[in-house]
């Protein structure tokens, strides 16, 4: 079945420091979506992104889709503590299932 | 508007028994599904629907079920339960999981904190 990893699972930074997550899937996707989990909460839809080579800006967030639509990356510029959290990606290969990935959970110190 | 409700938060059961996962989501849905959370290994789907009358299986369905009589309501039955089902289990819900149809993602409900001793 579709598999989908991220690298790294963890992530500590210094405020103010850059951080990347990375997505691959096994299979061609036809959408990525990422997420936001904060600690002891829930998944939180932050974008989703459709054709191969797309990049998509949130203030701080930069989202990319592989050209070959089996990976993707999320950026995020000049880390704040309100970045803290566990970052998910999620994928449709095909079908009706949505894969999420295995998460990288990043923590920012001041 | 409140979106995906689960019930109960938080329940410790014993080894053997059965209860159900309460989900509903008042957005008018099609998709929805339920996945379970463990440390390291991400969401995990259980089962999902497409819609009333419709559900299917997801990667780890074993000792699940589900039933979509209606388009807001899904709840997840534990039939026998064992340890390892001991997880957070959250229900998601979105218009459409595809690209192109306008989708805004899964809206995710609070989870349900399961413990089986």
């Amino acid at each position: 079945g579709q598999q989908v990893m991220q690298i790294p699972q963890y992530q500590h930074v210094q405020e103010g420091e850059d951080f990347t997550t990375y997505c691959n899937s096994s299979t061609t996707l036809s959408n990525i979506q990422w997420y936001k989990q904060r600690p002891g909460g829930h998944p939180v839809f932050l974008i989703q992104l459709v054709k191969s080579g797309e990049v998509k800006k949130q203030k701080r967030l930069t989202f990319q889709f592989g050209e070959a639509k089996k990976n993707s990356s999320l950026h995020i510029t000049a880390t704040q503590t309100t970045d803290v959290g566990t970052y998910f990606c999620a994928g449709v290969g095909g079908g009706n299932k949505l894969t999420f990935g295995t998460g990288t959970q990043l923590k920012v110190e001041l | 508007n409140a979106g995906v409700t689960q019930t109960p938060k938080f329940q410790v059961l014993k080894t053997g028994q059965s209860m159900t996962l309460q989900c509903a989501q008042d957005m008018n849905h099609e998709y929805m599904s339920w996945y379970r959370q463990d440390p390291g290994m991400g969401l995990r789907l259980i089962h999902y629907s497409v819609g009333a009358g419709i559900t299917d299986q997801g990667e780890v369905p074993n000792g699940y079920n589900v039933s979509r009589s209606t388009t807001e309501d899904f709840p997840l039955r534990l039939l026998s339960a064992a340890p390892s089902q001991t997880s957070v289990y959250f229900c998601a819900s979105s218009y459409s999981i595809h690209a192109g149809t306008g989708t805004r993602g899964y809206t995710f409900g609070s989870g349900t904190r399961l413990t089986v001793v």
